[in-house]
């Protein structure tokens, strides 16, 4: 089964806008992580959730987690074209925090 | 404080030569992890050392791939012989086991492997 499912997986918007982007999963986690992928370059970490956490933010970035729901989602607000990039969505639910990886959302700011 | 570091950055090789990839994990961190993506796939774990030792190495493709952690500090991932299929991006991360951390986990700027 596929775990950490990102949709939409492309999305493009005007600078300014708010972007969304969404994530599920199929089993229990312990932790929930964002990263982000410039093209060509590594993986930044953006934000983590705890299963026992709903809701995170940092900067203008915002995190909620849905554990009924097994879902989780990404809200850049304000976007810049500095934003254009690959989100992607890490689940891990055992003592050695192996991730597992959706196949990532390609965001592009228009600016 | 430097993050993970990997070497080399980008690599071409031909079908049936052998590379090897370097990981320089954030000093200190004792879990040392390697990922990679191939064309069009996502980004599937490989293996993950606690220190030296490996941990889980589920995720090896087959055992022209080999790991090593000698010393616990860097880490090695050898692909001998090489097979077009194993073009992707390599990347390594590292973790820090210490109580309320937050169980980030680091990842560095990728290998990228052309297999020819």
């Amino acid at each position: 089964s596929q775990q950490g499912e990102e949709d939409p997986q492309a999305l493009s918007i005007q600078e300014g806008e708010n972007a969304t982007m969404n994530c599920s999963y199929k089993t229990s986690i312990n932790n929930l992580q964002w990263y982000r992928q410039n093209s060509g370059r590594g993986l930044v970490h953006l934000i983590l959730i705890r299963s026992n956490e709903r809701e995170k933010h940092s900067g203008r970035l915002r995190v909620t987690l849905d554990t009924s729901k097994k879902s989780s989602s990404l809200l850049i607000t304000a976007s810049r074209a500095a934003d254009t990039a690959s989100y992607f969505c890490a689940t891990d639910k055992g003592s050695n925090y192996k991730l597992t990886f959706g196949k990532g959302t390609l965001l592009t700011v228009n600016p | 404080e430097a993050g993970v570091t990997q070497f080399p950055s980008h690599s071409v090789i031909e079908k049936g030569q052998t590379v090897t990839l370097r990981c320089d994990p954030i000093s200190g961190h004792d879990n040392l992890y390697w990922y990679r993506r191939v064309m069009g796939k996502e980004i599937k774990f490989l293996l993950h050392f606690v220190k030296e030792s490996k941990q889980d190495e589920s995720g090896m493709p087959n055992n022209r791939f080999l790991a090593e952690r000698t010393g616990g500090t860097y880490s090695t991932l050898k692909v001998q012989p090489a097979e077009l299929e194993d073009s992707g991006v390599y990347f390594c991360a590292s973790r820090l086991t210490e109580a309320g951390s937050g169980n980030t986990i680091y990842f560095g700027e990728g290998s990228w492997l052309t297999v020819v």
